[in-house]
């Protein structure tokens, strides 16, 4: 079992339409949450991270954590074309950032 | 403020010769990362420093890779010698790490074909 699960996609959304994006962790011991976007061909950057439990806005992005259920998420809404990208969650574990392999989002017009 | 630079961007080499990487990090940063990016995966650790310190260097195979950061700032990544499988991004990635997982910023990488 890897230790950051999401799904591969490719998550289609019509352009204006929310994206949900979803991510489970292993380790119940871990303590933050970072949702990346990476473009073909360039390196990831963050998008927004989370702490506690409850949700996180900022602007269009809203990050989601239960850890509980060992789940965060992502929502983007007003999804536009240039949000097309893979978004990789990543797990920060007493000095360890383990991250997804990514999913990507396609955008359609 | 100048994000984490990386170079060179692209590298080709033929399998068993030696290559190296170099990353300086945002001014301040006391760690950084050296990951390595297969297409359609994530990043998986290399090697993290604290300062120049390596703190974590479990998933480095330390037969063929090596790294140093002298002076906790610039920080060099060596394969010797590459083989077919080395192809890949390498990224480096720094943070201001005050022990919570404060967030990490991306180089734009190294891209590594072995031939």
């Amino acid at each position: 079992q890897k230790e950051v699960e999401q799904n591969s996609g490719p998550l289609s959304v019509p352009e204006g339409a929310i994206a949900s994006l979803n991510c489970t962790y292993s380790d119940r011991g871990s303590q933050s949450f970072f949702w990346y976007r990476q473009y073909s061909g360039k390196s990831p950057e963050l998008i927004m991270f989370i702490y506690s439990n409850g949700d996180k806005e900022d602007g269009r992005f809203t990050a989601q954590l239960n850890k509980a259920s060992q789940y965060v998420s992502l929502l983007i809404r007003d999804s536009q074309p240039s949000d097309s990208a893979t978004y990789l969650c990543a797990v920060y574990s007493w000095g360890k950032f383990q991250f997804g392999a990514g999913t990507q989002v396609v955008v359609t017009p | 403020e100048a994000g984490v630079v990386q170079s060179p961007r692209y590298k080709i080499i033929e399998k068993k010769q030696p290559v190296a990487f170099w990353c300086n990090p945002i001014s301040g940063h006391n760690t950084l990362y050296w990951y390595l990016q297969n297409l359609g995966q994530g990043p998986e650790l290399l090697i993290r420093y604290e300062n120049e310190e390596a703190v974590d260097d479990s998933q480095l195979p330390k037969d063929r890779f090596s790294a140093e950061r002298l002076k906790g700032v610039d920080s060099t990544l060596k394969i010797q010698p590459a083989e077919l499988g080395d192809s890949a991004v390498y990224l480096c990635a720094s943070s201001l790490d005050r022990g919570g997982g404060d967030e990490q910023f991306f180089g734009p990488g190294t891209r590594l074909t072995v031939l």
